[in-house]
């Protein structure tokens, strides 16, 4: 069945330092791909997400590159705040019939200033 | 605003109680979801519901129980035979029950936190 694997976390950086959150993926087909936060306390928000290969998305600062070849939508930021410290999930859902949505085990972003 | 709403935000659960939680949105959405979720564990799919008046288990149907009556509301039954409750539980819609389109991203709530006495 459809997977995602994310890094482990918490992964501890210091404002304006790069960002790379590893997620890679098994699947049939063409998923769509997902990167969802939350912050604490709270429900999941879509941060970005990428429907066919190549396909790049974007929010807040945030990118993700759809690689169908490494199987992969790795989440990047060229210069992390505090206030992205949060847990991020990849998600992905399948391409035929009714697919569920299924998640990796999340990362922790720490920032400090 | 348009939105999922989830309540309450906490709940506390006494040995043998049954406790249900409500969920309700007003985004006009086919699908509603509710989900598990545990520290290091992601999230798990408990029951979901494409159309009103039907739903379909999930990954972890055993001891929860859902309705469907109506399109703005999907509450979650947690039951005395839920033995292991506590969790972050979140529900979620979207728009239809076709998968694969990017109309297909599905909204979150913020969830209940369940407890047992």
């Amino acid at each position: 069945g459809n997977s995602v694997t994310q890094m482990e976390g918490p992964v501890t950086l210091s404002e304006e330092a790069f960002l790379t959150i590893n997620c890679t993926y098994t699947a049939t087909g063409y998923p769509s791909l997902f990167w969802y936060v939350q912050y604490p306390g709270e429900g999941l928000q879509l941060l970005l997400k990428a429907t066919k290969a190549d396909d790049k998305g974007s929010n807040k600062g945030f990118e993700a590159t759809y690689r169908k070849e490494t199987t992969s939508f790795h989440l990047e930021k060229g210069s992390v705040q505090v206030s992205d410290s949060a847990v991020y999930f990849c998600a992905l859902k399948g391409d035929t019939g009714f697919q569920k949505l299924v998640f990796g085990t999340g990362t922790r972003l720490l920032v400090s200033p | 605003d348009g939105g999922i709403t989830q309540s309450p935000k906490y709940l506390f659960r006494k040995e043998g109680q049954n406790v249900t939680l409500s969920c309700e949105q007003n985004l006009n959405h086919d699908a509603m979801y509710w989900y598990r979720q545990d520290p290091g564990q992601g999230l798990r799919l408990i029951y979901y519901s494409q159309i009103v008046n039907d739903f379909q288990k999930g990954d972890i149907a055993e001891g929860y129980s859902v309705s469907r009556e109506k399109k703005e509301s999907f509450p979650l039954t947690v039951t005395s035979a839920q033995k292991n409750p506590t969790a972050f539980y979140l529900c979620a819609s979207s728009i239809d029950r076709w998968s694969g389109t990017y109309k297909n991203i599905q909204y979150f709530g913020a969830g209940t936190r369940l407890s047992v006495l």
